[in-house]
């Protein structure tokens, strides 16, 4: 069972907003501001769209925003296009002795 | 530019050990932490391992703790992990990846991740 939870599925038009919710505890989500989300497309490695809650890496496009409230941290993609189909995983920084975990991951269908 | 290559994946035997290397290039090995991310067939991403940019702290997961090391040769450019007492639930692609902020921990931050390699543990 992944420390982290996300829904296993979202999906939307292309055009419109979806938002993927992250949801973790005292120790992690809701105690730091270390969290991030990764795209990941089927047989390619993970890439980082979003680190420390809300800050976009260069080169990411500002259709991604992320935020955060209380131990829930959510993902934000607007404009929805067909590229954006993918499995989106959340990580946080967790004070426990394994100090990083993982949301289970949510697929987006972009219909 | 950014390049992480992984090698020594394969299949091996429950009990049986491998070692993993991720070879860097693009950037000064000796400045940053890295990790290990594995992903099972199927499955979401879960996170392994870290080591601190001069080696000196190390962390695991609580399921490969005792059985899997981290580590590193900065004059070599080369992370490795190895792996002992391997079991079926070890079966998954291994990602390197390299933390993203210069001298202190990334613990959850990485920004550039090689292709993988597959580890099978099966009999």
């Amino acid at each position: 069972q992944s420390a982290l939870t996300q829904p296993a599925s979202v999906s939307g038009s292309p055009g419109q907003s979806i938002t993927i919710s992250c949801t973790g505890t005292s120790s992690d989500v809701g105690a730091y501001n270390y969290v991030s989300w990764y795209q990941q497309h089927p047989g390619k490695a993970p890439k980082l769209i979003i680190y420390d809650v809300s800050d976009r890496p260069s080169g990411v496009s500002s259709r991604f925003s992320g935020s955060k409230s209380g131990s829930t941290a959510s993902l934000t993609i607007s404009g929805l296009q067909a590229e954006d189909e993918a499995d989106y995983y959340c990580s946080s920084f967790t004070s426990s002795t394994t100090v990083a975990v993982f949301g289970g991951g949510t697929k987006l269908t972009v219909l | 530019q950014v390049q992480l290559v992984e090698s020594g994946g394969g299949v091996v035997q429950p009990g049986g050990s491998l070692r993993l290397s991720c070879a860097a290039s693009g950037f000064t090995l000796g400045r940053y932490g890295m990790h290990w991310v594995r992903q099972a067939p199927g499955k979401g991403l879960e996170w392994v391992a870290t080591i601190t940019y001069d080696g000196s702290n190390k962390y695991y997961a609580d399921s490969v703790r005792g059985r899997l090391t981290i580590s590193r040769d900065n004059s070599k450019n080369t992370l490795y992990l190895q792996m002992n007492s391997l079991r079926a639930e070890d079966t998954a692609m291994y990602y390197c990846a390299k933390g993203k902020w210069e001298l202190i921990p990334s613990f959850a931050v990485s920004d550039y991740w090689g292709q993988g390699t597959l580890v099978t543990v099966s009999s």
